[in-house]
């Protein structure tokens, strides 16, 4: 069964740092794109950061661009998310979400949002 | 406010149908795949259409997707009590770099 595991929220002051991690079971870790996609409280979507299966490829939004770092650990089947300089607006859960190819585009170099496993989520909260 | 354009809400009775729109731009919609999300309170999205029209095993035929141009569709015919929920239209910005967007959501009700 494929499974993602978030942890590593919290609350944490504005300007401040935290680490979210997403074990990964059930599945080849490393041939599948993975995202992190949060939801402020009564808010809809928000697409964070996606990372390619072997780590070469990295995106980010706008928001976020600068402050938050996307990484994994094929060895560990784990994808991480270093978020720093944490403002009051990026308090929300946060999902980790499976892909279902290596990258987020296809042969044709049309790109794709499917995710076809997500985690339960994890809330930070920025605040003093 | 979000990239892609979808309507707030929408409502329908049991049995009968519904479609939900979702707009965008060159660069985001009418260059890459659309996917669409199902999101019942207090859960995680589930994936319900992916690369426009395509539904994952396990996900019933009265959900259908399509796209044209820089909008795309979700279809859904049939509708249950069980189908109230969130739905998010997403797909990728490639404009100047590349990222990914949903749209701001659209509320069901099934009267």
């Amino acid at each position: 069964e494929v499974q993602l595991l978030e942890s590593g929220g919290g609350l944490v002051q504005p300007g401040g740092s935290l680490r979210l991690s997403c074990a990964a079971s059930g599945f080849t870790f490393s041939t599948y794109a993975m995202s992190w996609v949060r939801q402020a409280p009564g808010k809809g979507l928000e697409w964070v950061s996606g990372i390619s299966g072997s780590g070469g490829n990295t995106y980010y939004a706008v928001s976020v661009k600068g402050r938050f770092i996307i990484s994994r650990d094929n060895s560990k089947n784990t994808l991480y998310l270093q978020m720093n300089s944490l403002r009051a607006e990026d308090t929300a859960v946060y999902y980790c979400a499976k892909g279902v190819t290596p990258q987020f585009y296809d042969t044709s170099g049309y790109y794709s949002l499917n995710f076809d496993c997500w985690g339960q989520g994890t809330l930070v909260t920025v605040s003093s | 406010q979000s990239v892609l354009t979808q309507p707030p809400s929408v409502s329908a009775a049991p049995g009968q149908k519904v479609t939900i729109s979702c707009s965008g731009i060159t660069s985001n919609i009418g260059n890459n795949y659309v996917s669409w999300y199902q999101q019942l309170p207090g859960t995680a999205p589930k994936l319900l259409i992916y690369d426009n029209y395509k539904r994952p095993s396990g996900i019933p035929d009265r959900f259908s997707g399509s796209k044209s141009g820089t909008s795309a569709t979700l279809g859904i015919t049939g509708l249950q009590t069980g189908d109230e929920a969130d739905y998010y239209c997403a797909t990728w910005d490639s404009s100047l770099s590349a990222w990914g967007v949903f749209g701001g959501g659209t509320k069901l009700t099934v009267l």
